[in-house]
């Protein structure tokens, strides 16, 4: 079936313009993650997504980062007023509820801010 | 809070056999989790440790010693499409039902002819 997809698979932008990242999940999936990564760097955890669950923003780094998730599938990450900071691969992963080992990810976003 | 320790750098020889390291600090613990991502793609999940000893899967084996807080990821007969990053993870459980994941920063492997 299909995997995790992500648009737009590049993006760049000015400093001081929003942009949205989305995130379609494996179909059937509850649970969904976003990560940064940066050049050469693991993955941070920014969000997730527990079906009909208050979503954990533990991870978000400013209050310009944000996200929601529509109907239980789609994720947008919305980031505001981006930063050259903000320039990272952006990767979203879903999994099943309760699986504690294997989460599926997408390709990733790879956003530059100039 | 957690915390993994994995080395950033390790080359080896096409046909031989690599160990990955990773040491962690949890505040409960619910397995080591190792995965791989090649330049630009996606991390792909590799195998996954809740009990202690060794977990084999084809050419890649996992060991995890939870006494230790240590695990490790073993690959044998290297081929050259084994050069990625391996991350070691571990989950943490914000509340009943899910988790998301601790990474390590990632040792990059590269396998020489």
């Amino acid at each position: 079936g299909a995997g995790v997809s992500q648009s737009p698979s590049n993006k760049v932008t000015e400093k001081g313009k929003d942009v949205e990242l989305r995130c379609d999940p494996i179909s059937g999936h509850t649970a969904l993650y976003w990560y940064r990564q940066s050049l050469g760097q693991g993955l941070e955890f920014l969000i997730y997504f527990q079906g009909n669950s208050a979503p954990d923003k533990s991870g978000l780094p400013s209050d310009r980062f944000s996200a929601e998730r529509t109907g239980g599938s789609v994720s947008t990450l919305t980031i505001q007023r981006t930063q050259q900071e903000d320039s990272a691969v952006y990767l979203c992963a879903s999994n099943i509820e309760g699986a504690k080992n294997t989460q599926y990810f997408g390709p990733g976003t790879r956003l530059t801010v100039l | 809070g957690q915390s993994l320790e994995q080395p950033s750098e390790v080359t080896a020889v096409e046909g031989a056999i690599v160990q990955i390291n990773c040491t962690y600090q949890t505040s409960g613990f619910y397995g080591l989790s190792w995965y791989q991502q090649h330049d630009g793609g996606a991390p792909t999940f590799l195998s996954y440790n809740a009990l202690d000893g060794l977990e084999e899967t084809g050419r890649f084996s996992s060991f995890l010693s939870r006494s230790d807080s240590y695990g490790y990821l073993l690959l044998q007969e290297l081929q050259m499409k084994d050069s990625a990053s391996y991350f070691c993870a571990v989950p943490k459980k914000p509340w009943a039902g899910s988790y998301q994941l601790t990474f390590g920063k990632g040792t990059k492997l590269s396998v020489i002819p």
